[in-house]
């Protein structure tokens, strides 16, 4: 099946630094690529719609400037937190979906990021 | 904004029992996802069913959506404690390219 995996799995950082989340997919290519963050028991929230070659669409109320997104190629976004402050702590997960010629409109998610600011 | 809702938020049953989860949604979709979430963990993708289409099944799963009420539901048969875990539906709007997701209803299969 689609794998997608992130790195780092967990990172720990020390706040007003910044911290690179890789997203890949591994045996598909992606032209579309996802940025969710997850508070403890609650719902995923989309942060950014991240597209291969153009500049990612961000989602109401998130910082683009804070956190962000290259899509360089069609297996790989990074997601860069930039000067990260302990509220960015979170569980961040990527989702890709495949590249087809008819959309499928399904995600592949990785196992996601567990960003700790202290 | 975000949409979807599950319903119950929780709940709790016995092994060898049926689980079913429902899912409101508000805005015209494309197709319906139902995904599993163990905790701390990312999501696996459960299934898709399509705007067209009333009623999907995979394995111990059952999946049916209503679009004249907006609703979903997920029926889990023979549970097992296996299946404890966060369950989310997200909609895939017609003309967006985002899936939305909704707050999840976490199960509790008890052995």
């Amino acid at each position: 099946g689609a794998v997608v995996s992130q790195h780092p799995s967990w990172v720990i950082c020390k706040s007003g630094t910044s911290v690179k989340i890789e997203c890949r997919s591994l045996d598909f290519q992606a032209t579309t690529m996802f940025w969710y963050r997850q508070f403890p028991k609650q719902s995923l929230m989309l942060m950014a719609t991240s597209n291969e070659g153009s500049k990612a669409t961000y989602e109401q109320g998130v910082e683009k400037d804070k956190f962000l997104i290259n899509h360089a190629s069609l297996t790989l976004s990074t997601l860069t937190v930039t000067s990260a402050h302990p509220e960015d702590s979170s569980f961040y997960i990527c989702s890709a979906e495949p590249r087809g010629p008819i959309r499928s409109y399904e995600q592949y998610f990785g196992p996601g990021t567990r960003l700790t600011v202290t | 904004s975000q949409q979807g809702e599950e319903d119950p938020q929780a709940l709790s049953i016995q092994e060898g029992e049926n689980a079913t989860m429902n899912c409101s949604y508000k805005t015209s979709i494309n197709n319906l996802q139902w995904y599993r979430q163990n905790s701390g963990r990312g999501l696996v993708h459960l299934i898709l069913i399509r705007s067209n289409e009333r009623e999907k099944h995979s394995g111990r799963l059952r999946v049916t959506l209503d679009t004249s009420k907006k609703s979903s539901s997920l029926l889990i048969t023979a549970s097992r404690a296996a299946d404890t875990a966060s369950y989310f539906c997200a909609t895939g709007n017609t003309g967006g390219f985002k899936t939305i997701f909704g707050a999840g209803t976490r199960l509790f299969v008890k052995a």
